[in-house]
């Protein structure tokens, strides 16, 4: 079963505006983290945020912003304020907290185009 | 400075040949990955290792063989076995559930 699941394959929008880029998981770890990449055109992969599944609250980091909500499963990235260097290809990821599967495992990415 | 490094940028690997890739990390982490990136696809995790001397298959480890004899070092042989090599290569390591930092990746083509 698809441990990450990201739906949009693609997303517009508008420079200055906020856009959610989704994110579903599925663990039955209780201990498990998950995490948010960029990747430019480049193709480095630039770590954007972080979220434990025994955080009290939503992490945030400048414009960005995750929205946790552990009943749903689900990791929602905020980018508050789009800039046209944002436009990028974007990945979920999850480690689940067994010792021996501490692998870190991506969904299939979503790619942001930010419009003037 | 600290960091991933992978070399090289760009391979071109012949039929039937073997190639390595290779990775260091002198960020003192204990955990190493190496995934696979097709064009417009997300990464697949081939290969990873929590610690020296052990390493996991990850969810595509057919036709690649790794190693992890020093902590710094996880070099990825791409076999003859592997039918389409032709691939982005993405090395990480990390701290035990902590963010993962990545190379820069190579780029390899099967001519």
């Amino acid at each position: 079963a698809q441990k990450i699941t990201q739906t949009q394959p693609g997303m517009f929008v508008q420079e200055k505006e906020a856009v959610t880029l989704d994110c579903t998981y599925d663990t039955s770890d209780p201990s498990y983290g998950l995490f948010w990449y960029k990747q430019p055109s480049s193709g480095e992969m630039i770590f954007l945020i972080y979220q434990g599944s025994y955080d009290q609250q939503n992490a945030t980091e400048g414009r960005y912003s995750l929205n946790f909500q552990k009943a749903r499963k689900s990791a929602n990235l905020v980018i508050s304020a789009s800039q046209l260097g944002d436009s990028a290809m974007y990945f979920c990821a999850m480690r689940e907290g067994q010792i021996r599967a501490n692998k870190l495992i991506f969904g299939t990415g979503t790619l942001l185009a930010v419009q003037p | 400075d600290g960091g991933i490094t992978q070399s090289p940028k760009y391979l071109f690997r012949k039929e039937g040949q073997n190639v390595t890739l290779s990775c260091e990390q002198n960020l003192n982490h204990d955990a190493m990955y190496w995934y696979r990136q097709d064009p417009g696809q997300g990464l697949r995790l081939i290969y990873y290792s929590q610690i020296v001397n052990d390493f996991q298959k990850g969810d595509i480890a057919e036709g690649y063989s790794v190693s992890r004899e020093k902590k710094e070092s996880f070099p990825l042989t791409v076999t003859s076995a592997q039918k389409n090599p032709t691939a982005f290569y993405l090395c990480a390591s990390s701290l035990r559930n902590a963010e993962a930092f990545f190379g820069q990746g190579t780029r390899l083509t099967v001519v």
